[in-house]
């Protein structure tokens, strides 16, 4: 099973702030095979990223992602106020497919 | 637009059974593997049951695995999930997705809470 670690657990920011979240696995993530999700509290996750770097429909270009194998990042150019909310990282390349542990973005 | 409606979630004791149905629309629902995730409250998620689109695979995660069935009727665009021997640890928040191995969770349900306690 690819275990992944999110860091930080919790990042405190302001709006207009760049925002870096981590993603690290316990082993290679095939084929980039790597999302990130975004969710804010009552709602469901929403797919941000797909294959580390693709942004899904939609989603606008502050969003990105990069990295591959064991190590891989979300970055939020500048943050607005609809940003604030938890992040997970999943790999869908190797079942059991797995979920980070979150990154909570909150404002400063 | 891509639906994805589930329902079925309740209040259940101990021990007792549950069956889930999430019906799709706006896309070509025989097509695509879809799975069923769960979030415990102020917890993650995880990926608990997958299905692949002509249903020849099935997966179940090793806390469910022998309790829940994951099934699909692609004449109806339903995909279901019945849930037996349910456990308190089972309480969660249950998300029907379009997605699997080799596909990103790009479509998800609004979820339906699945309460177990007595």
């Amino acid at each position: 099973e690819i275990v992944l670690t999110q860091s930080p657990g919790t990042l405190c920011l302001s709006p207009g702030e760049r925002a870096t979240l981590s993603c690290r696995a316990s082993q290679s993530v095939g084929s980039g095979y790597l999302g990130w999700y975004q969710q804010k509290p009552g709602q469901a996750p929403r797919l941000l990223i797909y294959g580390a770097s693709s942004r899904a429909t939609g989603i606008p270009d502050r969003f990105s992602g990069s990295g591959s194998g064991t190590d891989f990042t979300l970055t939020i150019s500048r943050l607005e106020p609809e940003d604030f909310a938890v992040y997970y990282c999943q790999q869908y390349g190797s079942s059991p497919l797995t979920f980070g542990g979150g990154t909570k973005v909150e404002i400063k | 637009e891509v639906q994805l409606l589930e329902s079925g979630g309740g209040l259940v004791q101990p021990g007792g059974s549950l069956r889930l149905s999430c019906v799709a629309s706006g896309f070509t629902f025989r097509s695509y593997t879809m799975s069923w995730v769960r979030q415990a409250p102020g917890k993650g998620l995880e990926r608990v049951s997958g299905i692949t689109s002509s249903s020849g695979s099935t997966y179940y995660a090793d806390s469910v695995k022998g309790r829940f069935t994951i099934s699909r009727d692609n004449s109806k665009n339903t995909l279901s999930l019945q849930m037996s021997s349910l456990r308190a640890e089972d309480t969660a928040v249950y998300y029907c997705v379009k997605g699997g191995t080799g596909a990103p969770f790009d479509y998800w349900g609004q979820g339906t809470l699945v309460t177990v306690s007595s």
